[in-house]
């Protein structure tokens, strides 16, 4: 079992519906959760972070956690042309080093 | 300013030469780190570095050696190339060990 399991996709929505992004992971002491946006041939960009149960809004993002299910999700409203990309999940490890795994991402395509 | 900011952008050389990327953050950040992105796109750790001190050193060939001069910088090393390094080397940087991690604009090396 990978330590941190995404649907490589390509996941595939209309312009203005809701992508809904999903993510698995397999350490149950894992702490801290993130989702990385990646254009192609660009670097990781982060866009959310959330660390307890629930839901967490920035804009038109929603990040979710479920820690006794062990996933996050991220969900984008309203979903353009330009959120086409992949979507990488990372989760860091417990300890104090701060290592992220990271999971294969998902590519999202959102068409006009 | 480029927040996180690494040298060169592109690097194609011969198997056997042996090379360096250089990585600088000016966001005042604890620690930093280097991820190997291959051509499957995964992301995975390689070093970590707190305050100068190496603290993340995952399963690499030790043809792969970090220096850390200061806090504000990460170089990478890497002797005797081979056609297996060919990746997109990403540099990033967080305040402490377990605040978010932002990257560089990765460093794309091609080994002919």
């Amino acid at each position: 079992q990978k330590e941190v399991e995404q649907n490589s996709g390509p996941l595939s929505v209309p312009e203005g519906a809701i992508a809904s992004l999903n993510c698995t992971y397999s350490d149950r002491g894992s702490q801290s959760f993130f989702w990385y946006r990646q254009y192609s041939g660009k670097s990781p960009e982060l866009i959310m972070s959330i660390y307890s149960n629930g839901d967490k809004e920035d804009g038109r993002f929603t990040a979710q956690l479920n820690k006794a299910s062990q996933y996050v999700s991220l969900l984008i409203r309203d979903s353009q042309p330009s959120d086409s990309a992949t979507y990488l999940c990372a989760v860091r490890t417990r300890g104090n080093t701060g290592k992220l795994i990271f999971g294969q991402g998902t590519t999202l395509q959102v068409k006009p | 300013d480029t927040a996180v900011s690494q040298t060169p952008k592109y690097l194609v050389t011969q198997m056997g030469n042996d090379k360096s990327i250089k990585c600088e953050q000016n966001l005042g950040h604890d620690t930093m780190y280097w991820y190997k992105q291959d051509s499957k796109k995964f992301l995975k750790i390689m070093f970590s570095y707190n305050n100068k001190e190496l603290i993340i050193n995952e399963t690499v060939p030790n043809r792969f050696s970090p220096k850390s001069p200061d806090k504000a910088h990460l170089n990478l090393h890497i002797n005797s190339l081979e056609l297996g390094d060919s990746a997109v080397y990403f540099c990033a940087s967080s305040r402490t060990v377990d605040q978010p991690q932002h990257f560089g604009d990765g460093t794309r090396l091609s080994i002919l």
